[in-house]
Parts: structure tokens; sequence; C-alpha cells
């Protein structure tokens, strides 16, 4: 199993729609989670961590399920230049702060 | 804040020719830095970590004669490809953090082609 698993899509949606995406991880001493964009031919950047208690920023939603070991992105609103591959990515902030990433989900946002 | 700078953005060599690709962080001190290779369409596949002034830690399969890191200062690494073959080309990714519980900033990449 791997230790970071996301659906790699691609998720094709149209603009306005709101898409979510899922991300599970093996190591129940992870302590620290974000969601990274990274569009075709680019570098990773960072979108945004994850919090216990779940956290907003503008159209995107992002949840944390520790119990399930479940990550959620929710993009309200798509927009054209949503489109990108999403990583899911996990810390563990033990010894090294190992830090895995999934292998991302591609978004397609089409007019 | 939080950026790193990756330099040269492209390069394209005969094979056999060592590349040296650099890392800087702009705004602030990388503690840790770390090597990332991704394959068109694929994740991201760490190859080595550096803390400023140890060796670097090189994941499994990577081979450290090959791929020589180097972590001399708080904002610079260098990654450099020796006696460089078509398998080697590839993006290599360069990212930095500045304190250990901090998320990791990118570079731009830079994307190798050897002939």
């Amino acid at each position: 199993r791997k230790e970071v698993e996301q659906d790699p899509g691609p998720f094709n949606v149209p603009e306005g729609a709101t898409v979510a995406f899922n991300c599970t991880y093996s190591n129940s001493a992870s302590q620290s989670f974000f969601w990274y964009r990274q569009d075709c031919r680019k570098e990773p950047k960072l979108l945004m961590s994850v919090y216990s208690s779940g956290n907003e920023d503008g159209r995107f939603t992002a949840q944390l399920n520790r119990a399930s070991q479940y990550i959620s992105l929710l993009i309200r609103d798509s927009k054209l230049s949503d489109s990108a591959t999403y990583l899911c990515v996990v810390r563990d902030n033990t010894g090294g702060f190992k830090t895995i990433f999934g292998a991302g989900t591609r978004l397609f946002v089409k007019a | 804040g939080a950026v790193v700078s990756q330099h040269p953005s492209r390069v394209i060599c005969k094979s056999g020719t060592s590349v040296k690709i650099e890392c800087r962080s702009l705004d602030f001190q990388a503690t840790t830095m770390f090597w990332y290779r991704q394959f068109p369409k694929q994740s991201l596949m760490l190859m080595a970590t550096s803390n400023e002034g140890s060796k670097a830690t090189y994941e499994q399969g990577v081979e450290k004669d090959k791929f020589l890191i180097n972590h001399a200062s708080l904002t610079l690494s260098t990654l450099t490809v020796t006696s460089a073959h078509p398998e080697d080309s590839s993006f290599y990714i360069c990212s930095a953090r500045e304190f250990i519980n901090q998320p990791q900033h990118f570079g731009d990449g830079t994307r190798l082609s050897i002939l």
C-alpha cells in the first residue's frame, strides 16, 4: 500500500462546478498535512496547510479526518485557472520530518 | 516570502557531460534542502535530503557518486549530475525549508535533456 494515495483522475469539470479530491495516508503518526498544486511542467506550489479543525481559503476548503487517515480538498466555483495537478502531502513530525508526496490528482476545468 | 530560485531552468547537453544545478533560498535561511526528480506524468521522487554543513542523505537506489550534492551555506545547495546519460534526462526540482516544522517551498525546476 502506498504511503499517500490519491485518485489520479483526471477530473474534467465545467467552470463553476464544485470538485472534491480525496487522499488517504497510511502512517498514523503523521502530523502535518498540506495540499500543493503543480501546473504542467512547473514546480509544485503550496496551496494550503490542512488543520485538524478544517480550514478555508477563499474557494478552497481542506478537511482532515485523523481517525480515518483521510484528507480532502474542496474547490468551489471552479475557474479555468484551477486546472492543474493537486498533490496531497503528509509529514511525519518525528525524527527527520519525512515528507511524503502523493502522486497527484489531475483537474481539467473547461469553459 | 519563501522564494526559492533554481538555475538553470533548462539544460541540453551531450552524453558524458557533468551538469551542475543550483538551488538558492532568496529570503530565508534553508536549514534543509531537498532534491527531487520527476519523469513525465509521474510523481515527485525524492532523491536526497541535505542539511547545511552535513553530508546529504540519499534515498534508496540513488547513487551518491552519480548525483553529488553540496549544501555549503544556509542559502545554497547544488546538485551535480556527473557523466550524464540519456536516462538521466528528467525534471529536477529542489525545495527548501527554513524550520523543521514548516512546509517546503520549491524552486522553478531544471529540465535536463541529455542527447
